[in-house]
């Protein structure tokens, strides 16, 4: 099983600011990682797939990169609305995995 | 536009089974694969069963032998069966489309709650 680690846990940030959320897996893969994001209440959310490619209408503020066994999400200015839970997740092979998620926080 | 619509949740004693049902609509649902991943109270996402177009199936370690994941494509349905429950089974409950190529999830329901107490 592939065991995702995100770092940190928590993220204080203020509003414009920029914002890196990190990612490592167990294993090395290539770009088969996924990121969500999750604010309270509601259900999760498709931001980025293939490790880089936005999904459909995710701000261009939201990027990511990586490849082997360290990947990262960046939010170049983070805006009021950003402000929640975000995971990783591989599907390089099963179990899918998710990381344990990173709370990024009003500073 | 994706609907997905879970139902089935509620209180079940330790031992007890439930199952949960996802309507999807806004989609071709006999081309997709379809998921169930939870969220436990206080903790993170955890994925716990994927069916694929042709029917196979594939559990997390912790629920194989537990939980059965089925579909029935001419009423665009997903289906968990959930056998001898526990406490530690308690979260809500999403059903999430899958892509059309690999398995990262492009919509998801709003969930469901299960809570597993005496």
């Amino acid at each position: 099983e592939i065991v995702m680690t995100q770092s940190p846990a928590t993220l204080s940030v203020s509003p414009g600011e920029r914002a890196t959320l990190s990612c490592r897996a167990s294993q090395s893969f290539s770009t088969n990682l996924a990121w969500y994001q999750q604010k309270p209440g509601q259900a999760p959310r498709l931001l980025i797939y293939a490790t880089s490619t936005r999904a459909t209408g995710i701000p261009a503020r939201f990027s990511g990169s990586g490849s082997g066994t360290e990947f990262t999400l960046t939010i170049s200015s983070l805006q009021s609305d950003d402000f929640a839970v975000y995971y990783c997740q591989q599907y390089h092979n099963w179990p899918l995995t998710f990381g344990g998620g990173t709370k990024v926080e009003i500073k | 536009e994706v609907q997905l619509l879970e139902s089935g949740g509620g209180l079940v004693q330790p031992g007890g089974s439930l199952r949960l049902s996802c309507a999807a609509s806004g989609f071709t649902f006999s081309s997709y694969a379809m998921t169930w991943v939870r969220r436990a109270p206080g903790k993170g996402l955890e994925w716990i069963s994927t069916i694929n177009r042709g029917g196979n199936t594939y559990y997390a370690g912790s629920v194989k032998g537990r939980f059965t994941i089925s579909r029935d494509d001419s009423k665009n349905t997903l289906y968990l069966r959930m056998d001898s429950l526990r406490a530690e089974d308690t979260a809500v409950y999403y059903c999430a489309k899958d892509s059309p190529t690999l398995h990262w999830f492009e919509a998801w329901g709003q969930g469901t709650l299960i809570t597993v107490s005496s």
